[in-house]
């Protein structure tokens, strides 16, 4: 089975500083997909930066980056130079290639962003 | 280009009553699939469609069910519903080619309250 845990339930941050969500999962499969989500209070779910699991490589973009431990199956979100539109719930989640293509959810991180 | 839609906003139900939540697809899209996210949790992949035909569920009961229109559009419908089933009901479609994953665009989500 593929889990998705996420430990920290709730975290804040001044604007322009940085902060790191955690992030660990649990798979069998060589071949998978691993994505933040964010979810502002106005809810519609938005894709923040995906990973696949075959690339070495830790995916940028723009002010948020991964941190992709594939031995230790860890996958954590680095948001730099916070601003307060980043205040949002953060969903890590999963998915396998092919298959049905289920997204697999942690149960979120929400992440106030202080002026 | 048009996002995913999903209607209606609110509902409210009583147990035992049936309900059926609509979703469009964004434009080009033939794949769309269904996910609970109760209060406080992460989304819970429901059931995909795919041209048409389920194409993969996950843990839930057969009184969860779903069409998809040639048009791509689709219906997830409840019956005999339960307080539990109180939650966020999120559609999120994609293209689905063979051999790569391709990023699933979410609704707003339609809030169902079972009293």
């Amino acid at each position: 089975a593929q889990t998705v845990t996420q430990s920290q339930p709730e975290m804040s941050v001044q604007e322009a500083e940085t902060v790191t969500l955690s992030c660990t999962y649990d798979t069998s499969e060589n071949n998978y997909y691993l994505f933040w989500y964010k979810q502002p209070p106005s809810r519609q779910m938005i894709l923040v930066i995906r990973q696949e699991a075959y690339k070495q490589q830790n995916a940028t973009e723009n002010r948020f980056s991964v941190n992709f431990q594939k031995a230790a199956k860890s996958f954590s979100l680095k948001i730099s130079d916070s601003q307060l539109g980043d205040t949002a719930m953060y969903f890590c989640a999963s998915i396998f290639q092919g298959g049905s293509e289920k997204l697999v959810f942690g149960k979120g991180t929400k992440l106030t962003v202080n002026p | 280009e048009t996002g995913v839609t999903q209607s209606p906003t609110h509902l409210i139900k009583t147990r035992g009553q049936q309900v059926t939540l609509r979703c469009s697809s964004q434009s080009g899209h033939n794949t769309v699939s269904w996910y609970q996210q109760a209060l406080g949790q992460g989304p819970q992949f429901i059931f995909q469609y795919y041209r048409e035909e389920e194409n993969g569920r996950g843990n839930f009961p057969p009184r969860f069910s779903g069409l998809q229109f040639p048009n791509y559009s689709s219906e997830l419908n409840v019956n005999a519903l339960e307080l539990d089933d109180s939650a966020l009901y999120l559609c999120a479609s994609s293209l689905r080619l063979s051999g790569t994953y391709n990023e699933q665009f979410f609704g707003p989500g339609t809030r169902l309250t079972v009293l």
